[in-house]
């Protein structure tokens, strides 16, 4: 067990719909990292958040959004959903201030299935 | 892209060989890491090499890197059956550190 919890495991949604993906980072880290992961485009960095700003972003889709809230739990938006957008997303914390200066740990991911 | 290259992009062997994977990245560095994935399950940090190391070990795991080659290794020696997965390597370059990660190698290891 990493200590990174996100909810839910698995969502199943329609095109068009929005969903909030949530995580939970390990007591003590500050830095919350999205990533997603398809079978096509590999492990994608989306966004970095560090003690509630935003701190690095990558391959995000206007369409995703994210935040950090004070107790430091993390949400990711996806509206606007298409088929494409079907992947598994992943959060992953660290107690790096900068970003991975050291390790990070991984949830389990939530699996979006986009129908 | 600093996004890494794993090579080979999968792996087969028996129960007792040792596996070698290799990663080779763009730009420069911070430090390397290397995790690893079971299928469909969140992934898990193996080892961390610093740009200044060159070789590091832990437990069955040995990792070297080159940074005049901008490329590293993950060696498995004694592999087991339950080191079937996908290994991951990552760097943590540039301005933002975020980590960049390769397409992975799947090792499959046969009993």
């Amino acid at each position: 067990d990493s200590g990174v919890t996100q909810t839910p495991k698995h969502l199943i949604t329609a095109t068009g719909q929005r969903v909030t993906l949530r995580c939970s980072p390990r007591s003590g880290d500050l830095s919350v990292y999205w990533y997603q992961q398809s079978l096509d485009q590999g492990l994608q960095f989306l966004i970095q958040y560090y003690n509630g700003e935003e701190r690095a972003k990558g391959n995000i889709l206007e369409r995703f959004s994210a935040q950090q809230f004070p107790d430091l739990h993390s949400e990711l938006n996806l509206s606007s959903l298409e088929l494409g957008d079907s992947a598994l997303y992943f959060c992953a914390s660290s107690v790096a201030s900068g970003g991975h200066g050291t390790e990070a740990f991984f949830g389990q991911g939530t699996r979006l299935t986009v129908v | 892209s600093q996004q890494g290259e794993e090579d080979p992009q999968a792996l087969s062997i028996q129960e007792g060989e040792n596996a070698t994977m290799n990663c080779s990245y763009k730009t420069s560095i911070n430090n390397l890491q290397w995790y690893r994935q079971n299928s469909g399950r969140g992934l898990v940090h193996l080892i961390l090499i610093r740009s200044n190391e060159r070789e590091k070990h832990s437990g069955r795991l040995r990792v070297t890197l080159d940074t005049s080659k901008k490329s590293s290794s993950l060696l498995i020696t004694a592999s087991r059956a339950a080191d079937t997965a996908s290994y991951f390597c990552a760097n943590s370059g540039g301005s933002n550190y975020k980590l960049t990660f390769g397409k992975g190698t799947l090792l499959t290891v046969n009993p």
